[in-house]
């Protein structure tokens, strides 16, 4: 139990472009997921909390209006990279919160994010 | 939001117990403990959680002094295919609570 996909597994775009992440809970709703980035070498850095019905929080330093996160119903959100360059580019993690385990977070497979 | 401290990394051979401990002395009274894996390219996968005493589930053990300020992660007979990133998370037993992930621990298991 507890599963999460993400789609697509990888993305290559054109700078300027948009790209959209998707994070399904897949046999659990989850009210609330999270988006993280991580870097190659590096930790995964906490970019959102994305509760369903409601507006994402952001983490300081998190541009909201380019990094648009939907959650618009108990087992899917997305992550709209908008206007993506090639800093972007990173590895996109999506996690989401069970409800038979207090505070455990489960995580998606990621999705490579490579902008020309 | 406490802070986690575990080594950097650690090297260990096949069949070898593997014991990872994670420090973190400011854990509030309602934070859990949890350790993820990671493996290159994936999203963590969860491998035990835990509040006081000992947690056993089929990979691993988890080990919390009564303090709790620290915790100990215990990978019985390693294989190679354990060699990963191994983070210990702290948060609040409260729903929705965000986790903030340290450097984690790179174990690499030879053969």
């Amino acid at each position: 139990g507890a599963v999460v996909s993400q789609h697509p597994s990888w993305v290559i775009c054109k700078s300027g472009t948009s790209v959209k992440i998707e994070c399904r809970s897949l046999d659990f709703q989850a009210t609330t997921m999270f988006w993280y980035r991580q870097f190659p070498k590096q930790s995964l850095m906490l970019m959102a909390t994305s509760n369903e019905g409601s507006k994402a929080t952001y983490e300081q330093g998190v541009e909201k209006d380019k990094f648009l996160i939907n959650h618009a119903s108990l087992t899917l959100s997305t992550l709209t990279v908008t206007s993506a360059h090639p800093e972007d580019s990173s590895f996109y993690i999506c996690s989401a919160i069970s409800g038979d385990r207090t505070d455990t977070q489960y995580f998606g497979p990621g999705t490579r994010l490579t902008v020309l | 939001l406490a802070k986690t401290t575990q080594p950097i990394s650690m090297d260990s051979y096949e069949g070898q117990e593997v014991n990872i401990t994670c420090s973190h002395n400011n854990i509030a009274t309602n934070d859990y403990i949890t350790w993820y894996q990671q493996f290159p390219s994936q999203g963590p996968r969860f491998i035990i959680q835990g509040y006081k005493t000992k947690v056993t589930n089929e990979v691993a053990s988890l080990f919390i002094p009564a303090d709790r300020k620290s915790s100990t992660l215990s990978l019985p007979r390693v294989s190679l295919s354990d060699t990963a990133v191994y983070y210990c998370l702290v948060g609040e037993a409260e729903y929705g609570n965000k986790l903030v992930f340290g450097a984690g621990t790179i174990l690499r298991v030879k053969s």
